[in-house]
């Protein structure tokens, strides 16, 4: 049974282009959450997904940042016009039911923007 | 606005010893909590978790103690391997509602052999 993946596991950017993050959960699991590690920080919670629908975006950034979850295929963190502070590294990660919160992670994405 | 709070950024242990890793949080709402283990360029492993109906739960060499009304948990490794050295996240959710977890800063545990 193959855990979370995410790809790819390091991406390098120039200031203004984008960003496309994947992830996809573990077999059996419909939700799915993306945190962001900034350097010598925890991990800060962005969004939380379930197939086709966004639950909680409360820690998305309100412009540039957004996810999608669709019914066939990974998620996707999508950033637009990266900046430099947006270099870090993106965990994504997966549960199978909404009672059970221990969260399955993917070995995440280093983003680094130049 | 951190609201669980590891207030040690690296501990240093002996082989064979106990590893004491702290934890403190300031939402009472919080009723769930798990300790994760991180090693470098790798996600968090979960370690073990307790619910706050709970004030232990103990998994092999590994327990969680909650002290509810001090609103702190500790994760107790003993004895304590080299296999062990690695970054420790305590972590902490509401079970019904949200369920996007917080995270603590971790704690660098090295294991010295």
């Amino acid at each position: 049974n193959a855990g979370v993946m995410q790809n790819p596991r390091h991406l390098v950017r120039r200031r203004g282009q984008e960003a496309r993050l994947r992830c996809s959960p573990m077999k059996g699991h419909s939700h799915v959450y993306w945190y962001r590690q900034l350097p010598e920080e925890g991990l800060k919670f962005m969004v939380y997904l379930q197939k086709e629908n966004i639950i909680d975006e409360s820690g998305m950034p309100k412009e540039r940042f957004s996810a999608e979850f669709p019914k066939e295929g990974p998620s996707i963190l999508r950033i637009q016009q990266v900046v430099r502070g947006d270099s870090a590294a993106y965990f994504c990660a997966s549960s199978q039911i909404l009672t059970n919160n221990e969260q399955f992670f993917g070995p995440g994405t280093r983003l680094t923007v130049l | 606005d951190q609201q669980v709070k590891q207030n040690s950024p690296s501990l240093s242990v002996q082989e064979g010893r106990i590893s004491i890793l702290n934890c403190d949080y300031t939402n009472s709402m919080f009723d769930y909590f798990l300790w994760y283990k991180k090693y470098p360029a790798e996600g968090p492993t979960f370690l073990i978790s307790i619910s706050s109906i709970k004030d232990k739960n103990e998994d092999g060499r590994f327990t969680v103690f909650l002290n509810k009304s001090a609103k702190h948990l500790s994760l107790h490794i003993v004895p304590s391997q080299p296999g062990d050295s690695a970054v420790y996240f305590c972590a902490a959710s509401v079970r019904s509602g949200a369920n996007n977890l917080f995270f603590g800063t971790g704690t660098r545990l090295t294991v010295i052999p």
